[in-house]
């Protein structure tokens, strides 16, 4: 079974610093990746996604990530923090095995800016 | 183009009673899922329907099921109300079924079961 954990259920940053937060992930197969953004009383928005490629990928709202198949890694980064950026970030896979939109999801991290 | 629509946005039942939640997916996207959202599982899949067929399904008991329309739309249905059905459901709709496609997600429909 797959399974996503992301490190860090509230990361706190200051406004202009960087933004990390970390994805793993446990597949018998390279999966499909992407990480959601949820602002309160929202559903979820797509940031980005890797399906195959290069494994640095630009999102919205300055957001990259990179895929590292050696760490089943794909940990989300922004340079420089914005007070918008306060929200819960979700890393998912998505499962190659059955055909379809099934993702499994990590546990989110909520992001909190300090001005 | 108009974006996942849910209805109603917000439920209040007691133990026992069952209730349906509404999706209309992007005009155009024949997928829907449905998942849910609670502060100690987090975001868990429900079940996906494509051209009125249920897809995949999750971990979830039989009181959870679905159903698509012809038009995509599609509704889900808890019978017999527990208070740990409390939850934010989030419907979310795709294009197709390629694991590749974006998923769009509704506001959600945030159920509080007394």
């Amino acid at each position: 079974a797959q399974s996503v954990t992301q490190l860090g259920s509230h990361v706190s940053v200051s406004e202009g610093a960087l933004v990390l937060l970390r994805c793993n992930y446990s597949s018998s197969v390279p999966p499909y990746l992407f990480w959601y953004v949820q602002y309160p009383n929202q559903g979820l928005q797509l940031l980005l996604k890797y399906t195959t490629g290069a494994t640095l990928v630009k999102g919205i709202n300055g957001f990259e990530a990179e895929f590292k198949k050696s760490e089943t890694s794909f940990h989300l980064t922004k340079p420089s923090a914005h007070m918008s950026d306060a929200a819960e970030y979700f890393c998912a896979v998505s499962d190659l095995r059955a055909a379809g939109n099934k993702l499994t999801f990590g546990g989110g991290t909520r992001v909190l800016v300090k001005p | 183009k108009a974006g996942v629509t849910q209805t109603p946005r917000y439920l209040i039942k007691t133990r026992g009673q069952q209730v349906t939640l509404s999706c209309s997916p992007i005009s155009g996207h024949r997928s829907v899922s449905w998942y849910q959202q609670t502060p100690g599982q987090g975001l868990q899949f429900l079940f996906e329907y494509f051209s009125e067929t249920q897809r995949n399904k999750g971990n979830f008991p039989g009181r959870f099921s679905g159903r698509q329309f012809s038009n995509s739309r599609s509704e889900m249905n808890v019978s017999t109300l527990e208070l740990g059905d409390s939850a934010l459901y989030l419907c979310a709709s795709s294009e197709g079924l390629a694991e590749y496609n974006e998923q769009f997600f509704g506001p959600g429909t945030r159920l509080t079961v007394l």
